[in-house]
């Protein structure tokens, strides 16, 4: 059984701040593949980025970086100097294999950007 | 650009009715999901589709069957609705195999009453 926790429900930060959402995942599958979505209040999910399982290199994009830690089996995005626009749920999401098998999907990090 | 549509944005049914939800991609992607998502639930898998005509049960199947008849279309449909199927369902579609991404549309927000 494939699982993914986002432990945060809710965060609130001042725009400008640094924030990082943490995400936790458990599999069995020595293949598999992490995904971070984003979903704004027009509420379409928008994909931000896919690791898989082989690769533990570090990613930054712009103001997102993406820490993957096999060795804890976590995920987590940070976003820099935030701004209102970041405000959005953000969501963790598991596929294992390369099948045609759905995401396993994290409860969701709801983030706020106070101007 | 990977467009998927969904036929409604709002829907509202009475218990009971059949209900049916219609995605179209136009990508030419093999796999089709349909998920739902629940405050507090995170997105749940109801059903896919790896190919025309067929399909798989996902985590929470009891209650929709779905349908595809053509590569480009692949339809949720609620036999007999019941309030406890009021949710926002959103539709996926991916190329068939690796680690690709799968792009979602817009969602349907069904009101059961």
């Amino acid at each position: 059984a494939q699982k993914v926790t986002q432990a945060q429900t809710e965060i609130s930060v001042v725009e400008k701040e640094d924030v990082t959402l943490d995400c936790v995942y458990e599999t069995r599958d020595t293949t598999y593949y992490l995904f971070w979505y984003k979903q704004p209040p027009s509420g379409e999910l928008v994909f931000l980025i896919r690791r898989n399982s082989f690769d533990e290199q570090n990613e930054i994009s712009g103001r997102y970086s993406w820490n993957f830690q096999k060795s804890t089996s976590s995920f987590n995005f940070t976003i820099t100097a935030s701004q209102v626009v970041d405000s959005a749920v953000y969501f963790c999401a598991l596929r294992a294999g390369g099948g045609a098998d759905g995401l396993t999907f994290g409860k969701g990090t709801h983030l706020i950007i106070q101007p | 650009d990977v467009k998927v549509t969904q036929s409604s944005r709002y829907l509202v049914k009475r218990t009971g009715e059949k209900v049916f939800l219609e995605c179209v991609q136009d990508m030419d992607h093999e796999n089709m999901f349909w998920y739902r998502q629940d405050p507090g639930l995170g997105l749940r898998l109801i059903y896919f589709s790896y190919d025309v005509k067929m399909k798989e049960k996902g985590d929470i199947p009891e209650g929709y069957s779905v349908s595809r008849e053509k590569k480009e279309r692949f339809s949720l449909i609620l036999e007999s609705a019941s309030t406890n199927q009021t949710s926002m369902y959103l539709c996926a579609s991916s190329p068939p195999r690796g680690p690709n991404e799968q792009y979602f549309g817009p969602g349907t927000r069904l009101t059961v009453t």
